[in-house]
């Protein structure tokens, strides 16, 4: 079983579309995080989710929107899609009072804005 | 979270033990050195962390200096498979209001066949 799954795996959209990635984890977790590794491959935080408290990366456009309907699921809402929102994008989780507060990572979804 | 240095790139032969090595001079007694591997397309994969004594799971050996400056992962045997970017993250468990990771650029392993 995947631990931590992510749909789709690849999103091509026009820009200005809007689009969703939606992410579910079966670990039983009760963090659950968004990042973003961009065409240098730098990988960087958007967003922490823990019991409904919504920790935002201040740089990131009001644009994405995380949604979370459980703990198990973290879903990601893009309006309005740029060019540089072409990126891949990392789910998350972890065990927020975990003994090694290590984090397990979905495959990515690889976003491609036209 | 302390800042981390390692070199860009490095090559292993199959089969032989891959030596990786972390530079965090300004660590303080309460950051954990943790280390995670991003095999190419997919997502990062925890490997090991460690305070400051020696480490050893299935899948690698983690050795820190005795004044914590430095460390090394080592793959005992590394194959193929092993090919990746590998990150040092240090950092202090559950810290930091987003619990977040922060990556750095890490060193490109490439096991030679």
């Amino acid at each position: 079983d995947t631990a931590v799954s992510q749909t789709p795996k690849y999103l091509v959209t026009q820009m200005g579309n809007d689009k969703s990635i939606k992410c579910e984890q079966n670990l039983g977790h009760d963090t659950m995080y968004w990042y973003k590794q961009d065409s240098k491959k730098f990988l960087k935080i958007m967003f922490s989710y823990n019991n409904k408290e919504l920790i935002i990366n201040e740089t990131v456009p009001n644009r994405f929107s995380p949604k979370s309907p459980d703990k198990a699921h973290l879903n990601l809402h893009i309006n309005s899609l740029e060019l540089g929102d072409s990126a891949v994008y990392f789910c998350a989780s972890s065990d927020w009072g975990g003994r090694t507060d290590t984090q397990y990572f979905g495959p990515g979804t690889r976003l491609t804005v036209l | 979270d302390a800042k981390t240095t390692q070199p860009p790139s490095m090559d292993c032969a199959e089969g032989r033990a891959a030596n990786l090595p972390c530079n965090h001079s300004t660590i303080s007694g309460n950051e954990y050195v943790y280390w995670y591997r991003q095999i190419h397309s997919q997502g990062p994969q925890y490997i090991i962390h460690g305070l400051k004594n020696n480490e050893t799971n299935e899948m690698a050996s983690l050795i820190i200096t005795e004044d914590r400056k430095s460390s090394t992962l080592i793959l005992p045997h590394a194959t193929l498979r092993d090919t990746a970017v590998y990150y040092c993250i240090v950092r202090v468990p559950h810290s930091g209001s987003a619990r977040q990771l922060t990556f750095g650029s890490g060193t490109q392993l490439t096991v030679l066949p």
